[in-house]
């Protein structure tokens, strides 16, 4: 069964930085591409980046371009998102979500529970 | 970015309804459309892909339709799991865009 285990979430003061990391089991890790999807309280869904198993072809959402990074080892089973430069706009539930897309974004098989960004002074 | 509109944004329907949600993409998307459906608390769940393909374990009643620019999420007899909020979105091109969501209540 696919699991996937998103953690690293917490408090931070805008401008600081934070590193989700999100561990899975249950598939091929390193074939299979991964995104970032995030949900502020109360609101939609975000898309926020993806990486392909090989880590050769990265998207980000333009609202975190240049602040945040997308990375992934598949020796340990693991995705990361690594935010610089937080504002109180980052502040969201982030979820990981494995994606049967090669080349670009397809769609999300969400199977954790999300980890809290908190954004504030 | 394509931008997804889903309307309407919440209703209220009966266990044994049937249910019709919209999606309306700004440009067309050809069969670029997924569904998903998020309880409180909870992670979104995949429902349909590529308009009409339902994901594994998903019921019968669920079903997608459309093409292009316009797309149907139908529920053909709501049941009391089914109260939550559904949303669309496109994977036609980059940035992935989501459609603000349909809350389903209970009537």
């Amino acid at each position: 069964e696919v699991h996937l285990v998103e953690s690293g979430g917490g408090w931070v003061q805008p401008g600081g930085s934070l590193r989700l990391s999100c561990e899975a089991s249950g598939f091929t890790f390193s074939t299979s591409s991964m995104n970032w999807v995030r949900q502020a309280p109360g609101k939609g869904l975000e898309w926020v980046s993806y990486i392909t198993g090989s880590s050769t072809t990265i998207f980000y959402a333009d609202s975190v371009k240049g602040r945040f990074t997308i990375s992934r080892d598949n020796a340990k089973n693991s995705l990361y998102l690594h935010m610089d430069s937080l504002r109180v706009e980052d502040t969201a539930v982030y979820y990981c979500a494995r994606d049967p897309g090669w080349l670009q974004p397809s769609n999300f098989d969400f199977r954790g529970q999300g980890t809290l960004v908190t954004v504030s002074s | 970015d394509i931008q997804m509109t889903q309307s309407p944004s919440s209703l209220s329907a009966s266990v044994g309804d049937g249910v019709t949600i919209t999606c309306r993409a700004s440009q067309s998307i050809t069969t670029y459309l997924n569904w998903y459906q998020q309880k409180p608390g909870k992670a979104p769940k995949l429902l349909i892909y590529a308009v009409s393909s339902l994901e594994s374990e998903v019921p019968s009643r669920f079903s997608g339709s459309g093409s292009g620019t316009d797309f149907t999420l139908t529920i053909s007899s709501l049941q009391p799991e089914d109260f939550a909020i559904y949303y669309c979105q496109q994977s036609y091109s980059v940035p992935p865009t989501f459609g603000g969501g349909t809350k389903v209540e209970i009537k």
